[in-house]
């Protein structure tokens, strides 16, 4: 069965701190993948997506994430973090075929980011 | 902006009851979704619909049923709660490009 991992459970940094989050997936055939974020408190809002094209993937707020096929990751990078990014994050793939439904994403377990001022 | 309610913040049941988790979106999306957020699990997926009365099984449908009788709703049932029902619900609508998430249902089952 197709499955997601995220390597960190908690990740615990100072601010301006560089940032690393780890997602790889089990599937072997063509693949969407996202990132989503859970402010505290607030509902999961998409972070950045990569369907095609230039692996590396900008989204919002200074985030960054690069798809390297050979290695079936999708890491979620930020050079510098903020207080404000405290937040819980989720990597996320769509399978296609998966499920036989269109947009029908498989989900890591997420990983706490806790950021000190 | 794609908008995606839930017809309640907090609930709480009892042992047995019957529960209605209800989910409304307005952006005439097809394919709709019912999770359960855990922590340090994620989110399961229990049940799915990509059409009016049609309904997929996720990972997790046991102790649970849906009901999508128009487009824009999507009921999940817990035909009789139970304590490890206890978790936080969350919708989800979709297009082709992304889920877009309600603000959840956190329900406490006693």
């Amino acid at each position: 069965a197709q499955s997601v991992s995220q390597h960190n459970h908690h990740v615990i940094l100072s601010e301006a701190a560089s940032l690393e989050l780890g997602c790889n997936y089990s599937y072997g055939g063509t693949v969407n993948l996202f990132w989503y974020v859970q402010y505290p408190g607030q509902h999961l809002q998409l972070l950045l997506k990569y369907f095609s094209g230039d692996p590396l993937v900008k989204g919002i707020k200074g985030f960054e994430a690069e798809f390297i096929k050979s290695k079936f990751s999708f890491n979620l990078r930020k050079p510098s973090v903020q207080w404000s990014d405290t937040a819980e994050y989720f990597c996320a793939v769509n399978a296609e075929n998966y499920g036989g439904s269109q947009g029908n994403l498989i989900f890591g377990k997420g990983t706490k980011l806790s950021v000190k001022p | 902006d794609v908008k995606v309610t839930q017809s309640s913040r907090y609930l709480v049941k009892r042992t047995g009851e019957k529960v209605f988790l209800e989910c409304v979106q307005d952006m005439d999306h097809e394919n709709m979704f019912w999770y359960r957020q855990d922590p340090g699990l994620g989110l399961r997926l229990i049940y799915f619909s990509y059409d009016v009365k049609m309904k997929e099984k996720g990972d997790i449908p046991e102790g649970y049923s849906v009901s999508r009788e128009k487009k824009e709703r999507f009921s999940l049932i817990l035909e009789s709660a139970s304590t490890n029902q206890t978790s936080m619900y969350l919708c989800a609508s979709s297009d082709p490009d992304e889920q877009f998430f309600g603000p959840g249902t956190r329900l406490t089952v006693l």
